[in-house]
């Protein structure tokens, strides 16, 4: 079975500061990728994903993420976090088999302070 | 076009009463996920309806459980008889594709 590990379970910034969110998965057949976001009091959204083609993947709100296939990772990135990017973030992998069921990681509380 | 939508947003019952959940995906997905998350747990998932058909319940945790979608628009997932165990968080999720979920708020599940 496939399963999904988020390094951190609690981030805190500075406002400006980089962000890098590690993901790694274990399932040795091809996969896609995913990150999704949940805002205090909103639902989870779609942040960025990664199906094919380029490794680097532009999502919403500055975040990108990168594809390491050798390394099974799939990290979370931002130059600058602002205030608002206060939120949970959860990292997730669909098999590429049409099966379309998502594996989720236990998600990283990311606190940004002003 | 309006969201996934979920009711109630919260709901306390008592170990052995019965609770339903309701999910209203998004107009026209025929894709019906139910997942749950359990206090300092991940996002697991429960089941997937493909129009009114289960395509796969293996997620869903013991015969106390029982999901339907009716017509294949809104799903319910009923908990009978609750135990404490079952708190947590359940989400629904809709899709028109296979490889993008939209979800709803969730329902805040609390069994005392």
């Amino acid at each position: 079975a496939q399963s999904v590990s988020q390094h951190n379970h609690h981030v805190i910034l500075s406002e400006a500061a980089s962000l890098e969110l590690g993901c790694n998965y274990s399932y040795g057949g091809t996969v896609n990728l995913f990150w999704y976001v949940q805002y205090p009091g909103q639902h989870l959204q779609l942040l960025l994903k990664y199906f094919s083609g380029d490794p680097l993947v532009k999502g919403i709100k500055g975040f990108e993420a990168e594809f390491i296939k050798s390394k099974f990772s799939f990290n979370l990135r931002k130059p600058s976090v602002q205030w608002s990017d206060t939120a949970e973030y959860f990292c997730a992998v669909t098999r590429n088999s049409g099966y379309s069921t998502l594996t989720f990681g236990k998600g990283t509380m990311l606190l940004v302070s002003p | 076009e309006a969201g996934v939508t979920q009711f109630p947003s919260h709901s306390v019952i008592e170990k052995g009463q019965t609770v339903t959940l309701r999910c209203d995906p998004i107009s026209g997905h025929d894709n019906l996920y139910w997942y749950r998350r359990v206090m300092g747990k991940e996002i697991k998932f429960l089941l997937h309806f493909v129009k009114e058909s289960k395509q796969d319940e293996s997620g869903m945790p013991n015969n106390r459980f029982l999901a339907e979608r009716t017509g294949g628009t809104y799903s319910t997932l009923k908990v009978q008889p609750a135990e404490l165990e079952d708190s947590g968080v359940y989400f629904c999720a809709s899709s028109s594709t296979i490889y993008e979920q939209y979800f709803g708020p969730g329902t805040r599940l609390t069994v005392t």
